[in-house]
């Protein structure tokens, strides 16, 4: 059984680079065809889609947010990261990594998820 | 971005109800259509994928259909466990992945 777990501060300064890892066990990140993906969720509200990364290491972002946004990937770590910088207070938000099973788009492993906060 | 459309927003039905939940894109996705259930404090969970698909270990009683723009979730028979907010999401494209706004369906 895949599980995600989500790790990294809770609370960014406004304009800094909110950083996070998500470490991914029962499985290889590297096996299978999968995309590995962050998505966020401000409170009370919907899902936004971040970005994702390939085993490749290729990667695809939201345009809405592709300036700022860096999803890296480390195999031998079994982990994959997301950096987003110059924060605001509308970034605030829980984060959650997921995994996409790459056919069909489905996303069908999540972590529990990260509340990040931009305040001073 | 495909702009994805839920109606309706919030929804309130009783346990063994038969309930329709709607989604709709702003262009063609052909099925790459997928639904996810989310309940309170916790992550969204997939249900079905390709617009019909039950995922794996999710009951019967969830139903999805459409294709092109105008699709369905539909579960028969409402039990206790259901009530949550529903999501579709859309992955015909990458940029971006776009998600519904979400429907709340509370209990009657």
């Amino acid at each position: 059984q895949v599980q995600l777990q989500e790790s990294g501060p809770g609370l960014v300064k406004p304009s800094q680079t909110l950083s996070l890892t998500c470490t991914v066990s029962g499985g290889s990140i590297s096996s299978g065809s999968y995309y590995w993906s962050w998505i966020r969720q401000p409170a009370g509200k919907g899902l936004e889609w971040i970005g994702l990364i390939y085993t490749s290491g290729s990667t695809n972002y939201n345009p809405s947010l592709k300036s700022r946004v860096t999803i890296s990937i480390d195999t031998s770590e079994n982990q994959f990261s997301l950096k987003l910088s110059s924060v605001t207070a509308a970034d605030t938000a829980l984060y959650y990594c997921a995994r996409d099973q790459g056919s069909w788009g489905r996303i069908d492993y999540w972590g529990r998820g990260t509340l990040v906060t931009v305040s001073s | 971005d495909i702009q994805m459309t839920q109606s309706p927003s919030s929804l309130s039905a009783s346990v063994r109800d038969r309930v329709t939940i709607t989604c709709r894109a702003s262009q063609s996705i052909s099925n790459y259509l997928n639904w996810y259930q989310q309940k309170p404090g916790k992550a969204p969970k997939l249900l079905i994928y390709a617009a019909s698909i039950l995922q794996s270990g999710v009951p019967s009683r969830f139903s999805g259909s459409g294709s092109g723009t105008d699709f369905t979730l539909t579960i028969s028979s409402l039990q206790p466990e259901d009530f949550a907010t529903y999501y579709c999401q859309q992955s015909y494209s990458t940029l971006p992945y776009t998600f519904g706004q979400g429907t709340k369906l509370e209990i009657k």
